[in-house]
């Protein structure tokens, strides 16, 4: 069965720095594009970043370039999620999510973790 | 401002059928694939169709997609309360090297 579990969420300041992981299971992980979309509150969802399965091509979209950098580590089947300079806008649910196919659909999702930055 | 655009809202009777569109242009839907996901807030979204038109397993036959150019539809017909939730188109989008997502959908069923 196919796992997905965010954690590393919580509260932060703004500007401030916070680390996400997502830990995956059931599937061999390394042959997989991995993303991050997010849904803040009252608000669609929002797909920010992917990574291949290799680690060797990486897309951002605009609103977290430069700021948030994507990563993974195929030995320990995880996912990460380095979000610097964060801002009162970056609040919302952040989910993990793997791609069936490279830049196809999205075939299994995480809980998601809540990340709220406010001073 | 979303790339795809979906109307904000549905709603049928139960028993009834919906149709959500999803437009874009030949940037995305025109060229990619357009996939569907149901969501209720807090939980994890779930896929509904791949492809333009498949459905994973375990996905009902009520539940369907089609494409035209650059226009996308879900369906989904014998309409239950249980379908009450949002509903998102998503596609690769060449020009932006990008993911994006409709606005969402919200069905409600009356």
């Amino acid at each position: 069965e196919v796992q997905l579990v965010e954690s590393g969420g919580g509260l932060v300041q703004p500007g401030g720095s916070l680390r996400l992981s997502c830990a995956a299971s059931g599937f061999t992980f390394s042959s997989y594009a991995m993303s991050w979309v997010r849904q803040a509150p009252g608000k669609g969802l929002e797909w920010f970043s992917l990574i291949s399965g290799r680690s060797g091509t990486t897309y951002y979209a605009d609103s977290v370039r430069g700021r948030f950098t994507i990563s993974r580590d195929n030995s320990k089947n995880t996912l990460y999620l380095q979000m610097n300079s964060l801002r009162a806008e970056d609040t919302a649910i952040y989910y993990c999510a793997k791609q069936r196919q490279w830049l196809r659909d999205f075939d299994y999702w995480g809980q998601g973790t809540l990340v709220t930055v406010s001073s | 401002q979303s790339v795809l655009t979906q109307p904000p809202s549905v709603s049928a009777a139960p028993g009834q059928k919906v149709t959500i569109s999803c437009s874009g242009s030949s940037s995305n839907i025109g060229n990619n694939y357009v996939s569907w996901y149901q969501h209720l807030p807090g939980t994890a979204p779930k896929l509904l169709i791949y492809e333009d038109n498949k459905r994973p397993s375990g996905i009902p036959d009520r539940i369907s997609g089609s494409k035209s150019g650059t226009s996308a539809n879900l369906g989904i017909t014998g309409l239950q309360t249980g379908d009450e939730a949002d509903y998102y188109c998503g596609t690769w989008d060449s020009s932006l090297s990008a993911w994006v997502f409709g606005g969402g959908t919200k069905l409600t069923v009356l």
